[in-house]
């Protein structure tokens, strides 16, 4: 059964303190890993695919980073507006997506 | 471009009543994944559909339904609530099955309260 775990559960940054949260995954066959940022209220939205290990996506403040066990969504100096839930998510080959918990980022002016 | 469109967006049914949800994909889009969340459990894949077929379902009770119109909009039923259900159920939209692409869209969602 594929699992997903992220943290840490809650994350509380000052403005311009970067950081990373953390997806560690078990998949049989992963076809990719992706991040949904979802605000308070509203659906998530899709960030980053990433496909194979040692693959990296950025925008804008963020990255993303794959290994074969764990991805990484680093935050660089990050703005209140990057508060939101970020999920994690895998996918096996030919399977639906499964979602981690998510980890909930404040980020304070 | 219009995006997901899920209605109603809240509701309050009590335990024992059944409630629909109805859910319009992107235009093009032929797939529609129905999600529920909850604080604790986070986001959980109740089904798929495409092309008017179910193609993948969840680990969820025969009391959760769906299904899909020709025009590919979707609606999903809930019978016999319990308290348990009341969460946040979302609704994901693909060009094809997921299983040929991770990148959904999701719409609001519809916010359900059992009482």
């Amino acid at each position: 059964e594929d699992q997903v775990t992220q943290s840490p559960e809650a994350l509380r940054l000052q403005e311009g303190e970067s950081s990373s949260l953390n997806c560690s995954y078990t998949v049989s066959g992963l076809r990719g890993l992706f991040w949904y940022r979802q605000d308070p209220g509203k659906g998530p939205e899709f960030l980053f695919t990433l496909y194979s290990a040692g693959e990296e996506k950025e925008k804008e403040r963020l990255k993303a980073t794959l290994t074969k066990k764990e991805s990484f969504l680093h935050i660089t100096a990050p703005k209140p507006e990057d508060s939101a839930t970020y999920l994690c998510a895998v996918q096996a080959r030919y399977s639906t997506l499964t979602f981690g918990k998510g980890t909930m980022l404040l980020v304070s002016p | 471009k219009a995006g997901v469109t899920q209605t109603p967006r809240y509701l309050i049914k009590t335990r024992g009543q059944q409630v629909t949800l109805s859910c319009s994909p992107i235009s093009g889009h032929r797939s529609v994944s129905w999600y529920q969340q909850t604080p604790g459990q986070g986001l959980q894949f109740l089904f798929e559909y495409f092309s008017e077929t179910q193609r993948n379902k969840g680990n969820f009770p025969g009391r959760f339904s769906g299904r899909q119109f020709s025009n590919s909009r979707s609606e999903m039923n809930v019978s016999t609530l319990e308290l348990g259900d009341s969460a946040l159920y979302l609704c994901a939209s693909s060009r094809t099955v997921q299983g040929n692409t991770g990148e959904l869209f999701f719409g609001e969602g519809s916010r359900l309260t059992v009482l």
